[in-house]
């Protein structure tokens, strides 16, 4: 199956910083979704990027899918960003594999 | 509204009980999923079905029945749950165009623990 990594694992920041978190993938794709789980466990879709480049206010993502991999840029970060970032893709089955995920902690 | 609804939220229950999950979508979708989640939070897929047909079905034990009445609700029964049945399951649910997949909408995720 698709292998699915995301880089760092770990991640802290001031508020106000700027960041980027990566998702590389092992095949070709037909969806890649970015997800954010807050701290109360809620998995909230940010974007749904097979390929492209996407803005939604401080978020924005890009999908070079020739080459494998997605960049999700967060700028001006604040403490409700903080969470847990999972990249997930599916191939030509409907099933997405997640990532392990990126974890966030934005201090004051 | 919510898109994606599962209830309960929080179940705790001792070893060897059975208990069924509900999932209900009002996104008119025509596919859904069970994904379970790990205490590394790792994220699983278990289950999906399309118009009330499975269309796959992971390495899960037997214990785990999936049951689509329509293609509204995805529900998931456990027997006999065990002690690793502890984790968080999400429903999800998604349209397609054709062979393309759209966005996947995640429910808030019922939190099972077996005592």
């Amino acid at each position: 199956g698709i292998q699915v990594e995301q880089s760092p694992p770990d991640l802290i920041l001031q508020e106000g910083a700027n960041s980027t978190l990566r998702c590389n993938f092992s095949d070709s794709v037909n969806n890649l979704q970015w997800f954010h789980q807050n701290p109360w466990g809620q998995l909230i879709n940010l974007f749904y990027i097979p390929s492209g480049t996407k803005q939604n206010g401080r978020l924005s993502a890009t999908t070079v899918a020739t080459e494998r991999y997605s960049l999700l840029y967060i700028s001006s970060s604040q403490t409700t960003d903080s969470g847990v970032y999972f990249c997930a893709v599916a191939g030509t089955a409907s099933k997405l594999t997640f990532g392990t995920g990126t974890r966030l902690q934005v201090t004051l | 509204d919510t898109a994606v609804s599962q209830t309960p939220k929080y179940l705790v229950t001792q070893m060897g009980n059975d208990k069924s999950i509900k999932c209900e979508q009002n996104l008119g979708h025509d596919t859904m999923y069970w994904y379970k989640q790990d205490s590394k939070k790792f994220l699983k897929i278990m289950f999906s079905y399309n118009n009330k047909e499975l269309i796959i079905n992971e390495t899960v034990p037997n214990r785990f029945s999936p049951k689509s009445p329509d293609k509204a609700h995805l529900n998931l029964h456990i027997n006999s749950l065990e002690l690793g049945d502890s984790a968080v399951y999400f429903c999800a649910s998604s349209q397609f165009s054709g062979s393309l997949q759209e966005t996947q909408y995640f429910g808030p995720g019922t939190r099972l623990l077996v005592l």
